[in-house]
């Protein structure tokens, strides 16, 4: 079975840092790996998605990851935080024809 | 396309009473999903349907019933409603592609008195 841990349930930066927010994964085999962001009172929306091809992925708003295997991370990364960033990020994985794991989520907050 | 949309937004529920939440998605999707969200829990997986009149059961489903009569339309049914399933219930579906995401609905914000 394949499971998902975030570390730091909250994140605080202030705008213009880094974003970095840490996922680990468990899989038994290749897995395909997720990260959403959820904005208050909204549903899930794809940020960006590893599926096997490039290591570095791309997503939206500027946000990109990087698939580790040898240390089994997904970590997600902004260069330069902004004020409409704050929401709380999922990471999620998938192994084989099975639904989304996710982790319990990082909620990121962005001080002026 | 509409993507997927769930019924209602808000309820209110006494404890033992029944409903039931539709989920509908317009994508021609095979795959749906129930989830519950709950603070510092992130999502987890209630019941799970891979095609019409298929379903499966995810992480947490006791107190939990679904029926996918047809490809677009999930159901979440709760028989006996208990103050532990208040909770935020999301739908998703995606295709059978493994490697393609979930979308997501709204969500429901369900409480339980």
């Amino acid at each position: 079975a394949q499971s998902v841990t975030q570390l730091g349930s909250h994140v605080s930066v202030s705008e213009g840092a880094l974003v970095l927010l840490r996922c680990n994964y468990s899989s038994s085999v290749p897995p395909y790996l997720f990260w959403y962001v959820q904005y208050p009172n909204q549903g899930l929306q794809l940020l960006l998605k590893y599926t096997s091809a490039a290591t570095l992925v791309k997503g939206i708003n500027g946000f990109e990851a990087e698939f580790k295997k040898s240390e089994t991370s997904f970590h997600l990364t902004k260069p330069s935080a902004h004020m409409s960033d704050a929401a709380e990020y999922f990471c999620a994985v998938r192994a084989g024809d099975t639904p989304l794991v996710f982790g319990k989520g990082t909620r990121l907050s962005v001080i002026a | 396309n509409a993507g997927v949309t769930q019924t209602p937004k808000f309820r209110v529920l006494k404890t033992g009473q029944s409903m039931t939440l539709l989920c509908a998605q317009d994508m021609n999707h095979e795959y749906m999903y129930w989830y519950r969200q709950d603070p510092g829990m992130g999502l987890r997986l209630i019941h799970y349907s891979v095609g019409e009149g298929t379903t499966a059961k995810g992480e947490v489903p006791d107190g939990y019933n679904v029926s996918r009569l047809k490809k677009q339309n999930f159901l979440l049914g709760l028989e006996s409603a208990a103050p532990s399933q208040t909770s935020v219930y999301f739908c998703a579906s995606s295709t059978y592609r493994v490697a393609y995401e979930q979308y997501f609905g709204p969500g429901t914000r369900l409480t339980v008195t």
